[in-house]
């Protein structure tokens, strides 16, 4: 398996235009994550989906920030409009349902995401 | 609110010795927890985990020990290699939770 993907690896945009960042989840998986990874706060969890479903977005930081996830391979963050204060490392994460909640996740490499 | 906490931000060991990582959580329900390494420029990778049940669990070089009374668990590396050389965290969750609380990292620096 080729683990979760995402893409692009690097995103170079200018205040104000719209970002999306693009993720793959282990064939199988059920549940999808994606987290910003910043030096002030760690690694924060933005919204999570079970069965291509949103669950949990009270890690949404604005309404500038949306996710979907259409079917059970592709999941896209879109940012619009960005900010530099968005600016930080964007992960997705994938895990099976364990049968109580979510197991081990597994991360993709990561979007680093860089606003001027 | 910080469910999971890593005070130590950053640790330095001399190759071949311990290196002990730590982890405090809040949270009396999480019962699964797990340790993750990633270094730059990459995502986190998982290392080990450890459930409820045990108080200990062990993977080659690396041992994970669970304190429940104190809340607290810890990542013992021995030997210690330059190669692991990361920022280590650390995640909690519970039975039918369908997320983790991840500390902050702690980044561990393995000087030959």
């Amino acid at each position: 398996d080729a683990g979760v993907i995402q893409s692009p690896r690097h995103e170079v945009t200018e205040m104000g235009q719209e970002v999306t960042l693009r993720c793959k989840p282990i064939s199988g998986h059920d549940y999808l994550f994606w987290y910003r990874q910043t030096m002030m706060r760690g690694l924060e969890l933005l919204i999570y989906f079970n069965n291509n479903v949103p669950i949990d977005d009270s890690g949404m930081p604005e309404d500038r920030f949306s996710a979907k996830m259409p079917n059970a391979s592709f999941s896209t963050l879109k940012i619009q409009p960005s900010e530099p204060r968005d600016s930080a490392v964007y992960f997705c994460a994938s895990s099976a349902d364990r049968g109580r909640g979510t197991d081990t996740q597994y991360f993709g490499p990561g979007t680093r995401l860089t606003v001027l | 609110d910080q469910q999971v906490k890593q005070n130590s931000p950053s640790l330095s060991v001399q190759e071949g010795r311990i290196s002990i990582l730590n982890c405090d959580y809040t949270n009396s329900m999480f019962d699964y927890f797990l340790w993750y390494k990633k270094y730059p420029a990459e995502g986190p990778t998982f290392l080990i985990s450890i459930s409820s049940i045990k108080d200990k669990n062990e993977d080659g070089r690396f041992t994970v020990f669970l304190n429940k009374s104190a809340k607290h668990l810890s990542l013992h590396i021995v030997p210690s290699q330059p190669g692991d050389s990361a920022v280590y965290f650390c995640a909690a969750s519970a039975r039918n939770f369908n997320k983790f609380y991840f500390g902050s990292g702690t980044k561990l620096n393995v000087k030959p």
